[in-house]
């Protein structure tokens, strides 16, 4: 089955400085990238999704990029600010049913 | 708005206990997840169902069972509580093929003690 690894499991940053987390996944098949938030205490929430026809896609300050020969994608937070600090969740699904296979998680703060 | 809730926030249940989570959707979705969320391992999906009376194994299956008699509801059991079942339960929902985000419930953290 299908593999994601997410790294770093957590990540300090200064706010206004840019946040990076990466993601690699392991088959090939897979065609859709989602990104999820999970705030302290709440529910995780989509933040940006890829489909494997598109490099790259951006919304405001997050961006997403794909590379599918490396099989690696990446999450870019510019100008990050306190309310960005989460964890973040990456994951790859083949389609069909919609099954995705999350990452293990990035613990993102944002120090003021 | 979606709206996706599960049937507690808290519950502690003894060993050997049988144990039901609910989940109901108010959207009309076809299909229907459960996962647990452990620090360190992520989301990890223990079943998922695509329709009404089906449902698929995910990743980590064992020592659970579940059932979806109406397409709103979809059920989580613990047929024999152990303590390593201890962890946060997340169930969501997605529209249907092609439309691909995952709306989740609040979750519920089960003790087993």
């Amino acid at each position: 089955g299908e593999n994601v690894e997410q790294h770093p499991s957590t990540l300090s940053v200064q706010e206004g400085d840019s946040a990076v987390i990466k993601c690699t996944y392991s088959d090939s098949a897979s065609n859709y990238f989602p990104w999820y938030k999970q705030e302290l205490g709440k529910r995780p929430q989509l933040i940006i999704d890829i489909r494997s026809n598109v490099g790259e896609k951006k919304d405001q300050r997050i961006a997403v990029t794909l590379n599918k020969t490396a099989k690696h994608f990446s999450l870019h937070i510019t100008e990050t600010q306190p309310e960005d600090s989460a964890v973040y969740f990456c994951a790859a699904s083949t389609g069909g049913y919609q099954k995705v296979t999350f990452g293990t998680g990035t613990k993102l703060q944002v120090i003021p | 708005d979606v709206k996706v809730t599960q049937s507690s926030r808290y519950l502690v249940k003894r060993t050997g206990e049988k144990v039901f989570l609910e989940c109901v959707q108010d959207m009309d979705h076809e299909n229907m997840f459960w996962y647990r969320q452990d620090p360190g391992l992520g989301l990890r999906l223990i079943y998922f169902s695509y329709d009404v009376k089906m449902k698929e194994k995910g990743d980590i299956p064992e020592g659970y069972s579940v059932s979806r008699e109406k397409k709103e509801r979809f059920s989580l059991i613990l047929e024999s509580a152990s303590t390593n079942q201890t962890s946060m339960y997340l169930c969501a929902s997605s529209l249907s093929p092609g439309f691909y985000e995952q709306y989740f419930g609040p979750g519920t953290r089960l003790t087993v003690t």
